[in-house]
């Protein structure tokens, strides 16, 4: 069955950086593209990133761009989301998703929880 | 970037009851790219419907999406008690891909 598992989440103080992983399995990771979309604590929904099954496409919510890098290693079935120059409005539960572009995100992770404050 | 307004924000209901949810956008979108998700509280969201009325594997036939252009809707024919939660709508036809901000069915 599709699994999709996020690491690499915790505390950081503003200005700081993390890198986000997702490692998947049950599926063929290369053929699918993948997404990031962050759920900030009490609040709904909002769509961070998503990445071609090739990387040679990615996109990025206005919120991200300049600040956020999607990259994926289908060699190793992985997902990642570099994260710097962080703020306390980037606190949220981080998910990853299969899924991208035209491509409805079926599948979620259970997401991993990112705090930003000082 | 496409709105999606949902309403309306809380419904409160009982068991055996029928659940309307709607789902509005500020500009038309393609009924192959409209998601209805279930979340409940510390989970992560759960496909339902895609292509604004394909139902999900595995997800009950009491779930019905409909709707086209700016104007969708989830209907639960009759509540079962897990279906007690929090209902997203998405579009993902078009950058960036836009959630409404959720419609908590509670019960009555």
């Amino acid at each position: 069955q599709v699994q999709l598992v996020e690491s690499g989440g915790g505390l950081v103080k503003p200005g700081g950086s993390l890198r986000l992983s997702c490692a998947a399995s049950g599926f063929t990771f290369s053929d699918y593209y993948m997404s990031w979309i962050r759920q900030a604590p009490g609040k709904g929904l909002e769509w961070v990133s998503y990445i071609s099954s090739s990387s040679s496409y990615t996109d990025y919510a206005d919120s991200a761009k300049g600040r956020f890098t999607i990259s994926r290693d289908n060699a190793k079935n992985s997902l990642y989301l570099q994260m710097n120059s962080l703020r306390a409005e980037d606190t949220a539960v981080y998910y990853c998703a299969r899924g991208g572009l035209l491509q409805v995100p079926w599948y979620w992770g259970q997401g991993t929880l990112v705090a930003v404050s000082s | 970037e496409i709105v999606l307004t949902q309403s309306p924000g809380t419904l409160s209901l009982s068991p055996g009851e029928r659940a309307t949810l709607s789902c509005r956008a500020s500009q038309s979108v393609s009924s192959t790219y409209l998601a209805w998700y279930q979340q409940k509280p510390g989970q992560a969201p759960r496909l339902l419907i895609y292509g604004a009325s394909s139902r999900a594997t595995g997800i009950p036939d009491r779930f019905s999406g409909s709707g086209s252009g700016t104007d969708f809707t989830l209907t639960i024919s009759r509540l079962e008690p897990e279906d007690f939660a929090v209902y997203y709508c998405q579009q993902y036809g078009s950058s960036p891909w836009t959630f409404g901000q959720g419609t908590r069915v509670e019960i009555k």
